[in-house]
């Protein structure tokens, strides 16, 4: 199976600030990685797929990179909204792995 | 609009069956895939197996032999059972839209394993 280790685990931050997100993949694969974000009781939102694609309806601050085996997810801008979790996920190939999850706080 | 609701029981007692049924909305099951994903408590995100758009299932080889995902298109279900539970199966469970790997996601449901 493929690992995807994501860091930092949990975050503190303010609004306004620039946040930064990363997810490494054990192996290559491709772009086939997603990013979500989570609230407590509600269903994961998709953020950004195939790595670098902002999912309609998401705002532009969001926006994601790779190169290699590395991902990152950025919030340029953070807004009290924002605060949540976020997790990635490979679906390169099955099964699908998850990164550990990264709990965004406000300082 | 896309929605997927799961739905089951809260409570399953230790060695028996999980009967869990995603019911979608939005979407044909003949066009995309539907994944089953679970969070058990305290543990990170596992993929469970899928449903494809076209009947074939996979699943995830650490929970294969305990679990099996099936499918009514007329009624737009998606379904899993798992047998065997124990305590660690204790969790969150969802059922998600394969589209991009992975659009859409239920809101979940809590199972507890007890007796």
């Amino acid at each position: 199976d493929i690992q995807v280790t994501q860091s930092p685990s949990s975050l503190l931050a303010s609004l306004g600030e620039r946040v930064t997100i990363t997810c490494q993949t054990s192996q290559s694969i491709s772009n086939n990685l997603n990013w979500y974000q989570q609230k407590p009781g509600q269903a994961p939102m998709l953020l950004i797929y195939y790595a670098t694609s902002l999912q309609t309806g998401v705002p532009s601050r969001f926006s994601g990179q790779f190169s290699g085996r590395s991902f990152t997810l950025t919030i340029t801008s953070l807004e009290p909204e924002d605060i949540a979790n976020y997790f990635c996920l490979q679906h390169y190939s099955a099964p699908q792995t998850f990164g550990g999850g990264t709990k965004l706080e406000l300082k | 609009q896309v929605q997927l609701t799961e739905s089951g029981p809260g409570l399953v007692h230790p060695s028996e069956t999980l009967s869990l049924t995603c019911t979608v909305s939005g979407f044909s099951l003949t066009g995309y895939s539907v994944y089953w994903v679970r969070q058990p408590s305290g543990k990170g995100l596992e993929w469970m197996g899928r449903m494809r758009y076209n009947g074939d299932t996979s699943y995830n080889s650490a929970l294969k032999s305990r679990l099996s995902i099936s499918r009514d298109t007329s009624k737009n279900q998606v379904f899993l059972k798992m047998n065997s539970l124990q305590t660690d199966d204790t969790g969150t469970y969802y059922c998600t839209r394969g589209g991009m790997g992975g659009d859409y996601w239920g809101q979940g449901v809590m199972v507890t394993v007890s007796s």
